[in-house]
């Protein structure tokens, strides 16, 4: 069974940068999700892709911030310009077409903005 | 923004013991879900409970659900050390954006061997 899974786990990058990560959800679902994670806070949601269309953006997620889902399948989650306050835990999952349902998260890549 | 918050925020019990973390939350919903979170990890799912229903039971996790006060709650039972982790309740929601989930702040909870 192969879950959700995201790349890189880890990124350390300097201010100012670019960052792209990577999100490769189980192949049969048409839901994918970003989520952003802070210390001792809950996931929060950033936006939301069924199949190619992105249907839904936070005010969270501000223009420095873009994602994609070409064809359906793997997703990118780039940051431009990245600020200390972007350092977070980035959470992709993905689900079925239930809506409202059990979604399936990966590992997260954690973003450290130094 | 959260839609729920978690009470206790964080619980220390004695393995064996049993472990009960609460959940509010404001709006209406179509269902409620309990996840966990080992340090530093992904989020695993544990249980669902749709607004239809009032308790759930899934191997030692009793949750239960009171639409009327809008809390939920989560037992478990002669709790493991590797239990040890964060617990967050999510709920998704009634109506066009039933689709995302909106997570509370989570309890840590930490059972001692």
């Amino acid at each position: 069974d192969t879950g959700v899974s995201q790349d890189p786990r880890h990124k350390i990058t300097k201010r100012g940068q670019n960052v792209t990560f990577r999100c490769d959800p189980i192949s049969e679902h048409n839901r994918l999700y970003w989520y952003r994670q802070t210390l001792g806070q809950g996931p929060e949601f950033l936006t939301y892709f069924q199949n190619e269309a992105q249907l839904e953006k936070s005010r969270l997620l501000s223009d420095r911030f873009s994602a994609e889902r070409p064809k359906g399948s793997f997703s990118t989650l780039e940051i431009q310009r990245t600020e200390q306050g972007d350092s977070a835990m980035y959470l992709c999952a993905s689900s079925p077409g239930l809506a409202g349902g059990r979604q399936y998260f990966g590992p997260g890549t954690r973003l450290t903005v130094t | 923004s959260q839609q729920g918050e978690e009470d206790p925020q964080a619980l220390s019990i004695q393995e064996g013991e049993n472990a009960t973390m609460n959940c509010s939350y404001k709006t209406s919903i179509n269902n409620l879900q309990w996840y966990r979170q080992n340090s530093g990890r992904g989020l695993v799912h544990l249980i669902l409970i749709r607004s239809n229903e009032r308790e759930k039971h899934s191997g030692r996790l009793r949750v239960t659900l009171d639409t009327s006060k809008k809390s939920s709650s989560l037992l478990i039972t002669a709790s493991r050390a590797a239990d040890t982790a964060s617990y967050f309740c999510a709920t998704g929601l009634s109506g066009g954006s039933n689709y995302k989930l909106t997570f509370g702040k989570g309890t840590l909870l930490t059972v001692n061997p």
